[in-house]
């Protein structure tokens, strides 16, 4: 079965500081691997994905994953947080069979002046 | 393309109501997936389509919800007596399934409240 773990479910930065947050997954087979985020009340905005070839991705908004198999993490960052950026991001694993979506937990990100 | 929408946005309802929420997947895509979020948490996969067919129902489904997508085209998710247990946030998704891996589009949801 595949999963993803969040660490953190908080994570608070200055505006200007750099954005980390971590996603370790489980998965059987060679995952597919997400990057969602969430503002209040609204659905969810893929922010990049991470499939075969070049383990670095670069995503909207100036994000980033790396795939690390050895690590079995697939870590979202940023150099330099936004404002804009506070709100909720979801690290997600698709199912081979079906591409339903398995998430983590979610980790807040809160961003200060 | 105008996206996936949903409808209602919000729906506040009593306990022991039925309720039912509409979802119009972006035109071509062929599959359409409903997921569940209680507050705090990731959404969590509830039911799948492709075309018309129902392809897989998670257990969190429980025999008081079903759902339907007649000719393949928009989607009900309905919630017979209802509890307070089902307040969360219902998101739909759909993608064009043309091999495997295939990406999802939200919808921005409908959020149920049952008093």
């Amino acid at each position: 079965a595949q999963s993803v773990t969040q660490l953190g479910s908080h994570v608070s930065v200055s505006e200007g500081a750099l954005v980390l947050l971590r996603c370790n997954y489980s998965s059987s087979v060679p995952p597919y691997l997400f990057w969602y985020v969430q503002y209040p009340n609204q659905g969810l905005q893929l922010l990049l994905k991470y499939t075969t070839g070049a383990t670095l991705v670069k995503g909207i908004n100036g994000f980033e994953a790396e795939f690390k198999k050895s690590e079995t993490s697939f870590h979202l960052t940023k150099p330099s947080a936004h404002m804009s950026d506070a709100a909720e991001y979801f690290c997600a694993v698709s199912d081979a069979d079906t591409d339903k979506l398995i998430f983590g937990t979610g980790t807040r990100l809160q961003v200060f002046p | 393309d105008t996206g996936v929408s949903q409808d209602p946005r919000h729906k506040i309802t009593k306990r022991g109501q039925n309720v039912t929420f509409r979802c119009d997947p972006i035109s071509e895509h062929n599959r359409l997936y409903w997921y569940r979020q209680t507050l705090g948490q990731g959404p969590e996969f509830l039911t799948y389509f492709q075309n018309e067919a129902q392809l897989e129902k998670s257990r969190l489904l429980s025999d008081r919800f079903s759902a339907e997508r007649p000719k393949g085209s928009f989607s009900t998710l309905e919630i017979q007596r209802t509890e307070q247990g089902d307040s969360a946030m219902y998101l739909c998704a759909s993608s064009l399934a043309l091999s495997s891996r295939n990406e999802q589009f939200f919808g921005p949801g409908t959020r149920l409240t049952v008093l």
